[in-house]
């Protein structure tokens, strides 16, 4: 069956670090994006991509960066880890086609703690 | 600018019917979803309206109304596993990009 996945489900790391979420889809998708979830907020996008070699900036995406040199993967780097970038994040793709909902599909989610 | 409004909180009674609303005002609208989230779990997708009217599927329906920009989900014989976070997310007119409201937590209560 195909799936979205996400590593690590957990992290704990320090102030000032690079960190870098894995999310990896069986969907064969096109469109991937990226989302923080914090409490009162909801998701927000922080960036999203509608295929290969194509990146996009969302609502947050100030301290991320992301790059996409195939269709399964969109990773998330984080340049220099803050307390603020405490999170859980969540992973997702759809389609774009025609006719279809395009409903986006998440990943398990991994949840982030900067000390 | 964007901007989708929930309640916060809900609470029902087991066996009952809660209706759940949201209201946005967008950019653009190409699209209306709802999810469902379970605490420490991911979003899943529940509904989809595009077009002014109710979408029947089983316990859960959603409704839309595109000139008041509001929607609600209807869950009907509530039962104590439709405790959870229910998500109203809009994509605008371009792109597949969907701005997500900040979600209503339901208690189904026993």
């Amino acid at each position: 069956d195909a799936e979205i996945t996400q590593s690590p489900r957990h992290k704990i790391t320090e102030t000032g670090r690079q960190v870098t979420l894995a999310c990896h889809q069986t969907w064969n998708h096109n469109n991937m994006f990226w989302y923080r979830q914090d409490l009162g907020h909801g998701l927000r996008l922080i960036h999203y991509s509608y295929g290969v070699q194509d990146t996009n900036k969302g609502e947050v995406s100030d301290g991320y960066s992301v790059s996409r040199s195939n269709t399964e993967d969109l990773p998330l780097t984080l340049e220099s880890a803050a307390s603020s970038q405490t999170s859980v994040y969540f992973c997702a793709s759809s389609e774009s086609t025609r006719g279809s909902y395009n409903e986006q599909f998440f990943g398990p989610g991994t949840r982030l703690t900067v000390l | 600018g964007q901007n989708i409004d929930q309640p916060t909180e809900m609470t029902a009674t087991e066996g009952a019917i809660v209706q759940i609303n949201c209201t946005y005002q967008t950019s653009g609208f190409n699209g209306l979803f709802w999810y469902q989230q379970h605490a420490g779990e991911a979003p899943t997708f529940l509904s989809y309206n595009v077009l002014d009217g109710l979408e029947e599927k089983g316990r859960f329906s959603s409704f839309l109304s595109r000139s008041k920009g509001y929607s609600y989900l209807l869950l009907k014989e509530l039962q104590m596993k439709d405790s959870a976070s229910y998500l109203c997310a809009v994509r605008g007119d371009y792109g597949q990009n969907f701005v997500f409201g900040p979600g209503t937590r339901l208690s189904v209560l026993p």
